[in-house]
């Protein structure tokens, strides 16, 4: 069964860190572009970070670059997003989501998410 | 950066009307676009990508057209599993951004 299972939310105070992680089972994880996308509560969907896989690629979208990294571990099927300097408006569910095409160039990925995992909550309060 | 706007922001049909969903881009996106349904508590469900492709085990009453920066989604006979929010996204530039639209509920009327 293909299926992402994201970890390691919770709450931080602002300034902190805090690292998620979502493991991949049910497909083979190292030909896909994998992503991060978040949800603030009552909000709507926002793309965080993406990663490619053997080509280097990584991307952010503004509003985390600099604060956030993407990475993933191929041997262990995991996808990772390091947080830090957290900001209020960080608050949010992190999704990972996997790329509708597998084994594909940077040219014809991030066009659509086929599988998402069920989230994870972060919080960011004082 | 590209922007999404979706029209209208909430749609109060009945069971069994057809929706007609709206998604507009401030640029041309080719045919870049995909579009999603979620419910309360669930993650994002894939309907429709490169415009107009469906997912796997999307039913054929959800259909996508449009290309450039005008897109729409239609669902041919509302079924009350329907009543959801729909969101468009389109993926453009290089390196890539991704970018999502603000979203349509549709409300059972």
């Amino acid at each position: 069964q293909v299926q992402l299972l994201e970890s390691g939310g919770g709450m931080v105070k602002p300034g902190g860190s805090l690292s998620l992680s979502c493991v991949a089972s049910g497909f083979s994880f190292k030909d896909y572009y994998m992503t991060w996308i978040r949800q603030a509560p009552g909000k709507g969907l926002e793309w965080v970070a993406s990663t490619g896989s053997g080509n280097g690629y990584t991307g952010y979208a503004e509003s985390v670059e600099g604060r956030f990294t993407i990475s993933r571990d191929n041997a262990d099927n995991t996808l990772y997003l390091r947080m830090n300097s957290l900001r209020p408006e960080d608050t949010a569910v992190y999704y990972c989501a996997r790329d509708v095409r597998g084994d594909v160039l940077l040219t014809y990925a991030l066009t659509a998410f086929d599988i998402w995992g069920r989230g994870t909550m972060v919080t960011v309060s004082s | 950066e590209i922007l999404l706007t979706q029209s209208p922001a909430t749609l109060s049909l009945s069971p069994g009307q057809r929706a007609t969903l709206s998604c507009r881009a401030s640029q041309s996106v080719d045919l870049n676009l995909a579009w999603y349904q979620q419910k309360p508590g669930q993650p994002p469900r894939l309907l429709i990508y490169d415009a107009l492709n469906r997912a796997t085990g999307i039913p054929a009453r959800f259909s996508g057209s449009g290309s450039g920066t005008d897109f729409t989604l239609t669902i041919s006979s509302l079924e009350p599993e329907d009543f959801a929010v729909y969101y468009c996204q389109q993926r453009s530039g290089w390196p890539p951004k991704v970018t999502f639209g603000p979203g349509t509920r549709v409300d059972i009327k």
